[in-house]
């Protein structure tokens, strides 16, 4: 059970816009920044996304990230086959245990 | 461009101590502003964070494994290490070592190893 909590899965079409939600507490999202990896299939974790909106050079600006309150998004526009990965959430959880937490991950199917 | 490379058993049998080594490549561990990091990831699951440690020394672990992991670092060959001891099946994972500008993310990543605890 992961402390963050994301959709399994999630589809679109090339072309679309799509959304993957990450849902936390006060004690992580609520106080703390968030990031967004994405893993494309047999591959290490890429940082997508840095402090809930940053692009790291060389991410498309196709990718968005956003966060309110206790939650946050990444946003893809413009959906593209090679976008087929799973996507992860992370933040620093200010809880008795301090530790860095993730969500369990959304698996993004280009259709 | 800093770039990491895991090394170490691909197969550990229970009970026993599961070692791996991380060297760096592009960047030196001693030049301080980075967390060197380990993360793993059980087959088809997500991924769970074990601890990192600063240039100086000072290391902050996952509450949940603290008692069994120790992560050093050897600065003359760029390295840093991670041990779990008193392994179990449940620590059959994908380990990745990564360098963390902040404590709280990862920029670079390993290519991973898989580690299987087995007897």
């Amino acid at each position: 059970q992961s402390v963050l909590t994301q959709p399994p899965s999630a589809s679109g079409t090339p072309g679309q816009r799509v959304t993957i939600s990450c849902s936390g507490s006060s004690s992580n999202i609520g106080s703390n920044y968030v990031y967004w990896y994405q893993q494309l299939p047999g591959t290490a974790p890429k940082l997508l996304i840095y402090r809930n909106n940053q692009r790291p050079s060389g991410v498309p600006d196709r990718f968005s990230g956003s966060k309110s309150g206790t939650s946050a998004s990444l946003a893809i526009s413009g959906l593209r086959s090679e976008d087929e990965a799973d996507y992860y959430c992370a933040a620093w959880d200010d809880s008795l245990s301090a530790y860095v937490v993730f969500g369990g991950g959304t698996k993004l199917t280009v259709l | 461009q800093v770039q990491l490379q895991e090394s170490g058993p691909g197969l550990v049998k229970p009970s026993q101590t599961l070692s791996l080594t991380c060297t760096v490549s592009g960047g030196s561990i001693s030049s301080g502003g980075y967390y060197w990091s380990w993360i793993r990831q059980h087959p088809g699951k997500g991924l769970e964070w074990i601890g990192y440690i600063y240039y100086s020394g000072s290391t902050y672990y996952n509450p949940s494994l603290k008692s069994r992991v120790t992560i050093s670092v050897d600065t003359s060959k760029n390295q840093f290490s991670l041990k779990l001891s008193s392994v179990t099946a449940a620590d059959t994972a994908v380990y990745y070592c990564a360098s963390a500008p902040d404590y709280n993310y990862f920029d670079y990543w390993g290519q991973g190893t898989l580690v299987t605890v087995s007897s």
